[in-house]
């Protein structure tokens, strides 16, 4: 079983209508995050949540919003889509042990189409 | 602030061949150096990470990267590459060993001929 999941995979959705994308982790992880992927421009973060009580924007927050409903479950809002949030979004998680081995853990992605 | 530059959106080589892929960063303070690779339709996964100490990484798939500061690059290599070669990778860099915020270098696409 994976340890991030993300639903839904694939989602093609018009302008202006509220799309949530979810994220589960099974890592145990208290830091969780949201990132969207285009083409030429890599992975640029959107919101991060270092633990339930803790959300903060990231590069490019604007356009969107996020719930950490418990320590496992991340979700990421677009209030009202637009063309150009079309991207694939990942989440991804960590811990915060500092140890010389923590990494962020990526889920699969979501490929979101704002037609 | 942090900053991440790979050279090259895309690199070809023969299967067999050196794989070379540059990175240089930009830090102020003594940085995390980490080289993530995406296969078609997955997530990333992390190839290899440099925190302190040994300035010569090696990491999964026969990949290593080098760290030098006087450079302020983190070239990632492979001696001989395979068509599973084929993907994304991704430079790195962060400020701290938690990996907690993390800058993306745009991507390298790397693929193999055969």
């Amino acid at each position: 079983d994976a340890d991030v999941t993300q639903t839904p995979r694939n989602r093609i959705t018009k302008t202006g209508k509220r799309i949530m994308l979810e994220c589960s982790q099974t890592k145990g992880h208290d830091r969780m995050y949201w990132y969207r992927q285009d083409p030429g421009l890599g992975l640029r973060l959107i919101y991060y949540s270092f633990d339930v009580k803790d959300i903060n924007k990231g590069e490019i927050s604007d356009g969107y919003s996020v719930s950490r409903q418990a320590q496992a479950k991340f979700s990421l809002s677009l209030e009202s889509a637009i063309p150009n949030q079309t991207a694939l979004y990942f989440c991804a998680t960590s811990t915060a042990r500092g140890a010389p081995r923590d990494e962020q853990f990526f889920g699969p992605g979501t490929r979101l189409t704002v037609l | 602030a942090q900053s991440v530059t790979q050279l090259g959106s895309h690199v070809s080589v023969s299967e067999g061949a050196l794989v070379l892929l540059r990175c240089n960063y930009s830090s102020s303070v003594p940085p995390y150096l980490f080289w993530y690779v995406q296969y078609p339709n997955q997530g990333l996964q992390l190839l290899l990470k440099y925190t302190t100490g040994a300035t010569l990484v090696k990491g999964i798939n026969g990949f290593e990267a080098e760290f030098k500061k006087s450079e302020t690059s983190f070239h990632l290599t492979k001696p001989s590459a395979h068509m599973s070669d084929a993907a994304e990778y991704f430079c790195a860099v962060s400020e701290d060993s938690s990996a907690s915020k993390i800058i993306f270098g745009s991507g390298t696409r790397l693929s193999i001929r055969p």
